[in-house]
């Protein structure tokens, strides 16, 4: 499967811990996107990468959120401190450069539970 | 008022019936993006539009720049296409895709 893949796919937590989701894009793709989406909404943006900068990042993602992308290929994505506000689906999605208008292709999300 | 309005917000048709989507915006795009979502969660790119029309199989998506309007129609519409339907656009001033509430389209046999 040379898709974008994410791992896990479902996380509970407690109120307060740290979780680290992680994701795959396709190996040529040098964009990758997070996005959280939480329950009858649609996704939000969260943050973005070219290779292994950080170009773009949401008034959303507050100080316990850090996202990396270390070699420009996998991205981290952590929260720290969770929250119950922060129980939503995170999707990952990647892109190969192609100006303003790249189709993303995206992962099967991470499901986060925060009891 | 939020950026990109979809409508409706639900649908329910009987199989065969053809379907329309529609999805208005109000910010300057570089391009618009007609995604698929199952049940699950999974996300598919179904068209990435910047002019004009296109199809894919029985999909077809048109938009139009000066009215700032697309819209996604299914023909000959199954069950297997039940899903939310998003359209997403791309701003001119950067990489981030702003979403629509989406389309929850339930097709009956």
């Amino acid at each position: 499967d040379t898709g974008v893949s994410q791992d896990p796919r479902h996380k509970i937590t407690k109120r307060g811990q740290n979780v680290t989701f992680r994701c795959d894009p396709i190996s040529e793709h040098n964009r990758l996107y997070w996005y959280r989406q939480t329950l009858g909404q649609g996704p939000e943006f969260l943050t973005y990468f070219q290779n292994e900068a950080q170009l773009e990042k949401s008034r959303l993602l507050s100080n316990r959120f850090s996202a990396e992308r270390p070699k420009g290929s996998f991205s981290t994505l952590e929260i720290q401190r969770t929250e119950q506000g922060d129980s939503a689906m995170y999707l990952c999605a990647s892109s190969s450069t192609g100006g303003y208008t790249d189709t993303q292709y995206f992962g099967p999300g991470t499901r986060l539970t925060v009891l | 008022k939020n950026e990109v309005e979809q409508s409706p917000q639900n649908l329910t048709a009987q199989e065969g019936e053809f379907i329309t989507i529609n999805c208005s915006y109000s910010v300057g795009i570089s391009a618009l993006h007609w995604l698929q979502q199952h049940p699950g969660g999974g996300i598919v790119s179904l068209f990435m539009l910047s002019s004009g029309k296109k199809k894919h199989g029985r999909l077809i998506a048109t938009i139009n720049i000066q009215e700032k309007h697309s819209s996604l129609h299914i023909t000959a519409s199954h069950p297997r296409d039940s899903a939310v339907y998003i359209c997403a656009v791309r701003r001119y001033s950067n990489y981030q895709l702003i979403w629509g509430a989406g389309t929850k389209l339930i097709i009956k046999p």
